[in-house]
């Protein structure tokens, strides 16, 4: 089993629609969690650190479930720009784990 | 400054030769992070130094040397490389390693011929 799992997608959405994407991860221990986004050929860019309580930054909401061993991201009101590839990170000790990237095209 | 610089661009180097790949960081951070990532597959990390102290080195080759001069600055230097140790090299930095956000550079894109 892969330390950190994501649905690769492609998620094809229409614009102003709500996409949710999930990621599970393996080690119980796991300290911290991040959602990052990637452009074609860019570097990850950092959306959001996701707490215990859940957050939110405008249209973007974060979930963190220790249970059950998943992180969401939640993406109300799709603009064509949200198109990327977003990445779950997971610190494990001083190792920083990604998973594989859910690609995310929004189509006007 | 919340930026993370990283160079060169792009390299092109034969596998006899001898490179190095330079990164940047102004935010205080005391973790630095060299990352390799092929295409369509997620950052896959390399080094680990904290405090200018090299904590992680994941099993990656002997032609690949990290070195940390300095709290701001951290280099990979590069030897004798295959053709398939071409591509994207990011650099990241955060506070203290174990629980912070990392961020990125831009990334150095190496070609190996």
């Amino acid at each position: 089993r892969k330390e950190v799992e994501q649905d690769p997608g492609p998620f094809n959405v229409p614009e102003g629609a709500t996409v949710a994407f999930n990621c599970t991860y393996s080690n119980s221990a796991s300290q911290s969690f991040f959602w990052y986004r990637q452009d074609c050929r860019k570097e990850p860019k950092l959306l959001m650190s996701v707490y215990s309580s859940g957050n939110e930054d405008g249209r973007f909401t974060a979930q963190l479930n220790r249970a059950s061993q998943y992180i969401s991201l939640l993406i109300r009101d799709s603009k064509l720009s949200d198109s990327a590839t977003y990445l779950c990170a997971v610190h494990q000790g001083q190792n920083f784990v990604f998973g594989p990237g859910t690609r995310l095209s929004v189509l006007p | 400054d919340t930026e993370v610089t990283q160079t060169p661009k792009h390299l092109v180097m034969g596998m006899t030769n001898k490179k190095s790949l330079k990164c940047e960081q102004h935010m205080g951070h005391r973790a630095m992070y060299w990352y390799k990532q092929k295409a369509k597959k997620p950052p896959e990390l390399m080094f680990v130094y904290s405090y200018e102290k090299l904590s992680i080195n994941e099993s990656v080759p002997s032609r690949f040397s990290p070195e940390c001069p300095n709290s701001s600055l951290l280099n990979l230097h590069l030897h004798a490389l295959q053709p398939e140790d071409s591509a994207l090299y990011l650099c990241a930095s955060s506070l203290p390693a174990g629980v912070n956000e990392q961020f990125f550079g831009p990334g150095t894109r190496l070609t190996v011929l």
